[in-house]
């Protein structure tokens, strides 16, 4: 049990489509951070949220926006899907002052076609 | 720019051998810095962080890494391997100050041969 709960497991969409992927972070945990995996590489950073607000984005365009609510489980919505976001979205949670590192969540897998 | 150098991208070992793997990172202030690993079908699992202290750090299921400053290294180990060990395993750095971007290595395949 990773204690980060992701929906959904798989998701097929089409190129141009808008999705909506969602995390519930660990219990206890109130910052939750976005990581897009594509297949054989490292997980890159998307963006984190804590206090219901985006503190810290990394290198992805406008179409990747987010939303943590006061229970602290986010959203992760991508507009205009282009091929290139086919991937492993991995949610992760953590306290604020990540003293106990981070927990990850088993992922969304998205198909763009 | 933080950044993370997984040199090893698929080690083959047989049981019982011991195994060492890689991490450089590119970051001159402090650092946290950690190793997940990632199970055929699993979600990433944390093995191992150093924040501050000892620089050996022992983990869960037999994994010690040793951060060495001068060195920008971080390197796992385990002296002798099993089977259930066969995974991707991913070295993570994240600076200490202002930061909240945890930068992944590429990541290092691990298969260990019965």
């Amino acid at each position: 049990d990773a204690g980060v709960t992701q929906s959904p497991t798989h998701l097929i969409k089409t190129r141009g489509q808008q999705v909506t992927l969602r995390c519930s972070p660990k219990s206890g945990h109130d910052t939750v951070s976005w990581y897009q995996q594509a297949l054989g590489q490292g997980p890159q950073f998307i963006f984190q949220y804590y206090e219901e607000e985006e503190r810290q984005r990394g290198n992805f365009p406008d179409r990747f926006s987010g939303h943590q609510f006061p229970n602290y489980s986010s959203e992760l919505n991508v507009n205009a899907l282009l091929l290139g976001d086919s991937a492993l979205y991995l949610c992760a949670s953590s306290f604020r002052d990540r003293s106990y590192g981070y927990t990850f969540g088993s992922g969304t897998r998205l198909t763009v076609v | 720019a933080q950044s993370v150098s997984q040199h090893n991208h698929h080690v083959i070992l047989s049981e019982a051998a011991s195994l060492e793997l890689g991490c450089n990172y590119s970051y001159g202030g402090t650092v946290n810095l950690f190793w997940y690993v990632q199970y055929p079908g699993q979600h990433l699992q944390l093995l191992l962080k150093y924040f501050s202290g000892d620089p050996l750090v022992k983990g869960i299921k037999g994994f010690e890494a040793e951060f060495i400053k001068s060195k920008f290294s971080f390197n796992l180990r385990k002296p002798s391997v099993q089977w259930s060990d066969t995974a991707e395993y991913f070295c993570a750095v994240i600076s200490n100050f202002g930061n909240e971007k945890l930068t992944f290595g590429t990541g290092t395949r691990l298969t260990i041969i019965p």
